[in-house]
């Protein structure tokens, strides 16, 4: 099973400021990942898969870095309706599609 | 518009049956991978296992073999997740997902079902 652990648990960071997220697998592969967003009340959305593409509807301020272990998700310049959890998911190898443990972006 | 559409909160006893489902439209729905997801209170996600309606391929991620069954009626595009004897601990929201393809992304998610279990 492929663990994803994300980093750090809790990021705060000013409106109009750059927020950069971290996902490490503990195997390589090439770039079989998507991150999530996820609102309060609310089901998960998918920002980003492939590692790099965004999805339909995202905003341009969210994109996707990585291959190997290492991922990041950057949220170029911070708005207040990112505040969310938001999740990297391996579907490299299943079952299971792990997902990391989340990371929660607060704004300052 | 691709939709799926989950059925409604639930509360049960320790030890009783459940069966949640998840219909969808908008789409072929035996050609896409569903899987379900759990997120117990204030936690975060959990991958349970998948299944592909159209020739009823289920995985079951090890964490959760043994512990839910899952199944799908192509015919009325529904896929379900039932339990035999609910514990406590199965307390949570359970998201249904379809995958894109096989080692694929999660692009549609369901509404969650929320599944309270308590005596």
């Amino acid at each position: 099973e492929i663990v994803m652990t994300q980093s750090p648990a809790t990021l705060s960071v000013s409106p109009g400021e750059r927020a950069s997220l971290s996902c490490r697998a503990s195997q390589s592969f090439s770039s079989n990942v998507a991150w999530y967003q996820q609102k309060p009340g609310q089901a998960p959305r998918l920002l980003i898969y492939r590692a790099s593409t965004r999805a339909t509807g995202v905003p341009a301020r969210f994109s996707g870095s990585g291959s190997g272990t290492e991922f990041t998700l950057t949220i170029s310049s911070l708005q207040s309706e990112d505040s969310a959890v938001y999740y990297c998911q391996q579907y490299h190898n299943w079952p299971p599609a792990t997902f990391g443990q989340g990371t929660r972006v607060e704004i300052k | 518009e691709v939709q799926l559409v989950q059925s409604g909160g639930e509360v049960k006893k320790p030890g009783e049956s459940l069966k949640i489902s998840c219909q969808g439209s908008g789409y072929r729905f035996a050609s896409y991978w569903i899987a379900w997801v759990r997120q117990m209170p204030g936690k975060g996600l959990e991958w349970m296992g998948i299944i592909f309606p159209g020739d009823s391929d289920i995985r079951y991620s090890p964490s959760f073999q043994g512990q839910v069954t899952i199944s799908a009626d192509k015919s009325i595009s529904t896929a379900y997740l039932q339990w035999s004897s609910l514990k406590a601990s199965d307390t949570a929201i359970y998201y249904c997902a379809r995958h894109q393809g096989q080692q694929e992304h999660i692009d549609y998610w369901g509404q969650g079902t929320l599944v309270t279990v308590s005596s």
